[in-house]
């Protein structure tokens, strides 16, 4: 049974910052991974979807990466703003989307 | 960019009462999908649908809960008799493929919030 964790499950830090920010798949047999963003009381903007063959992805200040032997991607913000601020989910298909239970980031002007 | 539309934003219901929260996939996708979240928790898989049938559905999606694709463009989850734990953020999603195809990526919409008192 495929679970995803992501830790922590909350961080603050000061405007300017590069942060990281973790997640972890039990089973190693992915397709694709996929984080979101999720403003409060809003609903979930894709950010950015690695497939299994590809160790990073790009977009921005964002960059994923993915190490599916060790079961786990990594969502690297650089120079943080606080339009950041937000709740960020990652999510391994098996047949359905099984998401992470998010990391809800605050970044301090 | 094409979008996922759901309506309404926002409902509150009597418990006991069926309420149908509506959603327009991205018209060329052909692979649809309900997701909930209970305030705090993940979001959850309901069920997806694919050639006017359930493909999958969770242990969560009972009886109580069933969806439609009516006409060629809406897709409703239809809720007969809602209970207080159904207050959720319901998100609707579609994707072009689907299974666990690399290349299934889903488009979520907005939300329906659900408040059952």
């Amino acid at each position: 049974k495929q679970e995803v964790t992501q830790i922590p499950a909350a961080l603050s830090v000061p405007e300017g910052e590069n942060l990281v920010l973790n997640c972890s798949f039990t089973d190693s047999a992915i397709y694709n991974l996929q984080w979101f963003r999720q403003d409060p009381g809003k609903g979930l903007t894709s950010l950015l979807l690695i497939q299994s063959s590809q160790r990073e992805q790009t977009s921005g200040r964002l960059n994923a990466s993915l190490d599916k032997s060790s079961g786990r991607s990594t969502l690297y913000i650089a120079a943080s703003q606080p339009g950041d601020s937000a709740t960020y989910l990652c999510a391994v298909p098996r047949g359905k989307l099984i998401f992470g239970q998010g990391t809800t980031l605050q970044v301090k002007p | 960019e094409p979008e996922v539309t759901q309506t309404p934003s926002h409902q509150v219901t009597q418990m006991g009462q069926e309420v149908i929260l509506r959603c327009v996939p991205i018209s060329n996708h052909l692979y649809f999908y309900w997701y909930r979240q209970i305030l705090g928790q993940k979001v959850e898989f309901l069920v997806s649908f694919y050639n006017n049938e359930i493909s999958e559905k969770s242990e969560i999606f009972d009886d109580q809960f069933s969806v439609e694709r009516p006409d060629g463009s809406n897709f409703t989850l239809k809720i007969r008799s809602t209970k207080l734990e159904d207050s959720a953020m319901y998100f609707c999603a579609s994707s072009e493929v689907g299974g666990g195809s690399g290349a299934n990526v889903l488009t979520f919409g907005a939300g329906s919030r659900l408040t059952v008192l």
